[in-house]
């Protein structure tokens, strides 16, 4: 069966510290992507990773793929108020669909 | 550039009507994808269309149909519509979907409940 876990489903930080979000998945896939979504609204594209080893940046967010590993992390470095939101993970196992997990609400509190 | 618009954004319905739901793609896009996005399920994918062509589909009854035309707009059909059926469904787009790793671009969603 294709799955796609993520943990914490829930996760509640202080701003300031720094925290991660695991993403595992069933079988052998190099295609990775990382979505932010806030409450009522849609879906945002964070990241793209696309190999193993693969590894990218966007302000307080990092992402990385170990595909030997089926995990992708998704790092929150001194974490702000505005990144308060819900993080899904999505992998294609090779059929051209996209599998997602369950998804982390992230409270970031002062 | 404008983003990926979907209509209508909010919709009640009854059981065993039907409904037809809307998406517009970014300009230069060819391919839609569309989601169901539940409390209990999460995101499911329901299909993806490219080049009016559906590429892939996802495990729904065959209740859930779509289609895209020739400007790439696309729509989803339900028919015989099932109190499970409530639920937020997205659409995305992209230059060539999923099987050329391109990143997606969602739309706002249609909110659905069936009565």
């Amino acid at each position: 069966e294709l799955k796609v876990e993520q943990n914490p489903l829930f996760l509640s930080m202080q701003e300031g510290k720094n925290y991660t979000i695991y993403c595992n998945y069933s079988t052998t896939s190099d295609r990775l992507y990382w979505y932010r979504q806030d409450p009522g609204k849609s879906l945002e594209s964070l990241f793209v990773l696309l190999s193993n080893g693969a590894v990218k940046q966007e302000g307080r967010l990092m992402a990385s793929l170990d595909t030997k590993a089926r995990l992708s992390t998704l790092h929150i470095t001194a974490a702000v108020h505005d990144l308060s939101a819900t993080y899904f993970c999505a992998v294609d196992f090779g059929n051209e669909k996209l599998t997602f997990g369950t998804g982390t609400r992230l409270t970031i509190i002062p | 550039k404008a983003g990926v618009t979907q209509t209508p954004r909010y919709l009640i319905k009854t059981r065993g009507q039907q409904v037809t739901l809307s998406c517009s793609p970014i300009s230069g896009h060819r391919s839609v994808s569309w989601y169901q996005q539940t409390p209990g399920q999460g995101l499911q994918f329901l299909f993806e269309y490219f080049s009016e062509t559906q590429r892939n589909k996802g495990n729904f009854p065959g209740r859930f149909s779509g289609r895209q035309f020739s400007n790439s707009r696309s729509e989803m059909n339900v028919s015989t519509l099932e109190l499970g059926d409530s639920a937020l469904y997205l659409c995305a787009s992209s230059l060539r979907g999923l099987a050329g790793t391109d990143t997606q671009y969602f739309g706002p969603g249609t909110r659905l409940t069936v009565l």
